[in-house]
């Protein structure tokens, strides 16, 4: 069966440096989202993206976050300088369309520990 | 408030016992999915439901939507140690495109042999 694949499974990083978070996604899907879950804490969405477009963003995506899909099938997380703050796991999730008959598929996450 | 809040954050069953787990919404439901999750890992898709009334089966697990409640319930038959794990419910809240989801806090559930 299909499924969603993340890049590295555990990436630990300085605070300040920049990261990228590493998706593909199912192959046909057209919609393409970031949550994140810090420990202990509720998954939390963070952005979703369609036709090379963010189309909903959360508080929590600033402007040290940004998404690119640089090619057919990489969906890529950035973040510019990391905090503290950013230690989480954060997961990628694709789905066919954004009707709500359309289950979102999960990756197995990346932790991000910021030192 | 919290959006989504699920019963019990806990629970503890004898293996071979049936448990409930719900999910209450403080909003309308335009869809509700059940996911589950071992342990540091990602989200395994279980069930969606979208109609109030509706009730979905998959092996041992049933899910049902009580859209006038704004609740979901899942229900475990006969659990197993495979069972074993965190129970998330998470609910598109905003009936718009791209189907941002809001998750409760989960429900972590161990199976005793």
């Amino acid at each position: 069966e299909p499924e969603v694949t993340q890049t590295p499974s555990h990436q630990v990083t300085q605070m300040g440096q920049e990261v990228i978070l590493r998706c593909v996604p199912i192959s046909n899907h057209l919609y393409f989202y970031w949550y994140r879950q810090i420990l202990g804490q509720k998954v939390e969405f963070l952005v979703s993206f369609y036709n090379n477009e963010i189309s909903e963003k959360s508080e929590i995506f600033d402007d040290q976050f940004s998404v690119e899909r640089p090619d057919g099938s990489n969906f890529t997380l950035k973040i510019r300088s990391t905090k503290l703050e950013d230690s989480a796991m954060y997961f990628c999730a694709s789905t066919r369309s954004f009707l709500s008959n359309q289950p979102q598929h999960f990756g197995d996450g990346t932790r991000l520990s910021i030192l | 408030s919290q959006e989504l809040e699920q019963s019990p954050q806990s629970l503890i069953v004898q293996e071979g016992k049936n448990l409930t787990i719900n999910c209450t919404s403080s909003k309308t439901l335009y869809g509700l999915y059940w996911y589950k999750q071992k342990y540091g890992e990602g989200l395994i898709f279980l069930m969606m439901l979208q109609k109030g009334g509706e009730e979905k089966s998959h092996e041992k697990i049933t899910a049902k939507l009580d859209e006038k409640k704004q609740q979901s319930s899942l229900h475990i038959t006969a659990s197993q140690p495979s069972h074993a794990g965190i129970y998330l419910c998470g609910a598109d809240l905003l009936r718009q495109g791209a189907q941002k989801l809001v998750f409760g806090q989960g429900t972590r559930l161990t199976i005793n042999p």
